[in-house]
């Protein structure tokens, strides 16, 4: 069975860009939440898609936001880059009950300069 | 004050040893608890998910959950240099997916 798969796994942008990242959860799973993990904040829940709609949202700004397909893949927008957005994104994918045993990818390494 | 708290280490043992991670909450409503390995730039692995209190194992891993204290435990037995890695306690309410973790603790095996 194969795992969550985020792309791309590295990514540089420049501070004002925008990057979009991707996370195709695990086959039958329709929960697919974002979070962001660095040294200092450790990781910090973005928000979550469960059957096309936001179900949760952490506290972090308008810049970021997301989306879900009808097939559960998800993707996240960050706009206007700032230095303080370097940081590994990581996908994780659930069945979206209550049970919320929750798998995560590899993620997505952001370095902004 | 964090919802979470946990110990970041790093926690230095022998091969062999048994390991004690553990985490304190502050939020009686978390009900479901996990612990989650994370290898240097990897994503973190789930070890074990319990519901509520009680004990779980599963081989050299068993989880202790004592919501009265707010309080969980993860135990390695026979502790191995490749359970080097930093562990994670995560928890959340039971609905939606959000999860909220401890800081992780760093644990390094000596052979």
């Amino acid at each position: 069975k194969a795992g969550v798969t985020q792309t791309p796994r590295y990514l540089i942008k420049t501070r004002g860009q925008q990057v979009t990242l991707s996370c195709s959860p695990i086959s039958g799973h329709r929960s697919v939440s974002w979070y962001q993990q660095t040294p200092g904040q450790g990781l910090q829940f973005l928000f979550e898609y469960f059957s096309e709609t936001q179900r949760n949202k952490g506290n972090f700004p308008g810049r970021f936001s997301g989306r879900q397909f009808s097939n559960s893949r998800s993707e996240m927008n960050v706009s206007t880059l700032e230095l303080g957005d370097s940081a590994l994104y990581l996908c994780a994918s659930s069945l979206g009950d209550s049970n919320t045993e929750a798998f995560f990818g590899q993620g997505t390494r952001l370095t902004v300069v | 004050q964090k919802e979470v708290e946990q110990d970041p280490g790093p926690l230095s043992v022998p091969e062999g040893a048994i390991v004690s991670l553990n985490c304190t909450y502050s939020n009686s409503a978390f009900q479901y608890f996990m612990w989650y390995r994370q290898y240097s730039r990897k994503g973190p692995e789930l070890l074990m998910y319990t519901y509520s209190s009680g004990n779980k194992e599963d081989g050299r891993f068993t989880a202790q959950v004592d919501k009265s204290s707010k309080y969980i435990s993860l135990f390695i037995r026979d502790s191995q240099p490749s359970d080097s890695a930093t562990y994670l306690c995560a928890m959340s309410r039971g609905y939606g997916n959000k999860l909220v973790f401890g800081a992780g603790t760093i644990l390094r095996v000596k052979s």
